[in-house]
């Protein structure tokens, strides 16, 4: 089966410019999504097909796809940012989750 | 403003089967732009996608959870449903409905508050 790799946790200071990564085989020939959740809450739609942001998402959130790394990329990171953030891909007609990152702002 | 809500038992007893339903208000499920699925967070960990289901009525279900899900439709309540069979501890989580585009790479940009379902005796 398809698996996506995140690392468990990544650290950023305010005002500065986190990445997280979500590394798969040949990921870039598949659509990428971000998911961004905060403690209690459902998770939010950050990032569709690789590199759009959905309606109310702020610009500081950017994706990109190639090779085999996906990759969210926040700039001018902000305290409300901290959360935890999950790729999520497609592989024959299944959803393939990612297993979420941990971001702390620091 | 599409709104998802799920509901059901929130306790369920080892060997039971789970039975939650999804009602779709704003937005209608016999849509053919959209799948609606389900997916689960177990306490503390990662999303898992459990299925989705079509309009049309065909499912896509995850492999290592295919032989106990099955995802149905009902049209008139605008609701989608979930069951799945022969629980056991490890299939206590919050569970989530949620809608997906059909167009590739879209994702799901509507999801319900969740439901927490603890299975206990």
């Amino acid at each position: 089966s398809y698996e996506l790799t995140q690392p468990p946790s990544v650290s950023v200071s305010p005002g500065q410019t986190a990445s997280i990564t979500c590394s798969g085989d040949k990921l870039e020939d598949k659509y990428v999504c971000w998911y961004q959740q905060k403690p209690g809450q459902s998770p939010v739609l950050v990032i569709y097909q690789d590199t759009k942001r959905p309606s109310g998402i702020p610009e500081r959130f950017s994706g990109s796809n190639s090779g085999n790394t996906a990759t969210l990329t926040i700039s001018g990171t902000q305290a409300m940012d901290e959360a935890d953030y999950y790729c999520q891909a497609w592989d024959s007609s299944t959803v393939v989750f990612g297993g979420g990152t941990k971001l702390t702002v620091l | 403003q599409l709104q998802l809500q799920e509901s059901g038992p929130g306790l369920v007893k080892p060997s039971e089967t789970l039975s939650l339903a999804c009602t779709v208000s704003g937005g209608s499920i016999s849509s053919s732009s959209y799948y609606w699925g389900w997916i689960r967070q177990p306490p503390g960990k990662g999303l898992e996608w459990i299925g989705s289901i079509y309009y049309s009525g065909s499912t896509y279900y995850n492999p290592s959870l295919k032989s106990r899900v099955t995802i149905s439709g009902d049209t008139p309540k605008n609701q989608f449903s979930l069951k799945l069979s022969s629980v056991t501890a490890a299939d206590t989580a919050v569970y989530y409905c949620a809608r997906d585009g059909t167009a590739a790479g879209q994702g799901f940009d509507y999801w319900g508050q969740g439901t927490l379902v603890t299975v206990s005796s």
